[in-house]
């Protein structure tokens, strides 16, 4: 089956330290992957994605990598902001199936 | 226009109340989605409606009913609630697959801002 795993978190940063968020994935195919945040009372925001093994998905200094070999697509962000405080959300599609969500990562940023 | 548009954004209602949650989308996306979200918790998938008909239903109990009047409205009559239906209801739209440099792959889905229900 299809599947998504998430680190726990909440993970607490500093502002401009280094982000790392893991997700691993589960799938029977070669799903799509996304990043997903949401902020507090809103809705999901597409942050970035990828549709094809070693694409890389880039959006607001935000990076991952869709990693076959590892089943992996790690969010990365070189220098967070506390304005990048939310709560982010791997996930995978495949075959015009269902979106699968990991269960979230909290990232809070302090000044 | 890559927006989601639901209406109304905070309802109140009671356990012998019936209410209906609205959703709109102008992308000319064929799949349609809702979703159920608790506190901390990831969005949990309810109906997904396929070219405006039903495709699945995961297990929702009958006092949730979903409409699909036309290809860009998407309604969830509510009927009967008990307070622990409590949580933000989520739309979302999406394409199916689309080709791209690399071939067929699946496209992302686009969520509404949501409607935070309270059943009292």
């Amino acid at each position: 089956g299809n599947s998504v795993t998430q680190m726990e978190g909440p993970v607490t940063l500093s502002e401009e330290a280094f982000l790392t968020i893991n997700c691993t994935y589960t799938a029977t195919g070669y799903p799509s992957l996304f990043w997903y945040v949401q902020y507090p009372g809103e809705g999901l925001q597409l942050l970035l994605k990828a549709t094809k093994a070693d694409d890389k998905g880039s959006n607001k200094g935000f990076e991952a990598t869709y990693r076959k070999e590892t089943t992996s697509f790690h969010l990365e962000k070189g220098s967070v902001q506390v304005s990048d405080s939310a709560v982010y959300f791997c996930a995978l599609r495949y075959n015009f199936n269902k979106f699968y969500f990991g269960s979230g990562t909290k990232l809070n940023v302090k000044p | 226009d890559t927006e989601v548009t639901q209406t109304p954004k905070h309802l109140v209602m009671g356990m012998t109340n019936k209410k209906s949650l609205k959703c709109e989308q102008h992308m000319g996306h064929r799949a349609m989605y809702w979703y159920k979200q608790k506190a901390k918790k990831p969005p949990e998938l309810m109906f997904v409606y396929s070219y405006e008909k039903l495709s699945i239903n995961e297990s929702v109990p009958s006092r949730f009913s979903p409409e699909c009047p036309n290809s860009s409205l998407l309604n969830l009559h509510l009927h009967a609630l008990q307070p622990e239906d409590s949580a933000l209801y989520l739309c979302a739209s999406s394409q199916g697959r689309m080709y791209g440099d690399r071939g067929l792959s699946d496209t992302e889905a686009f969520f509404g801002q949501g409607t935070r229900l309270t059943v009292v």
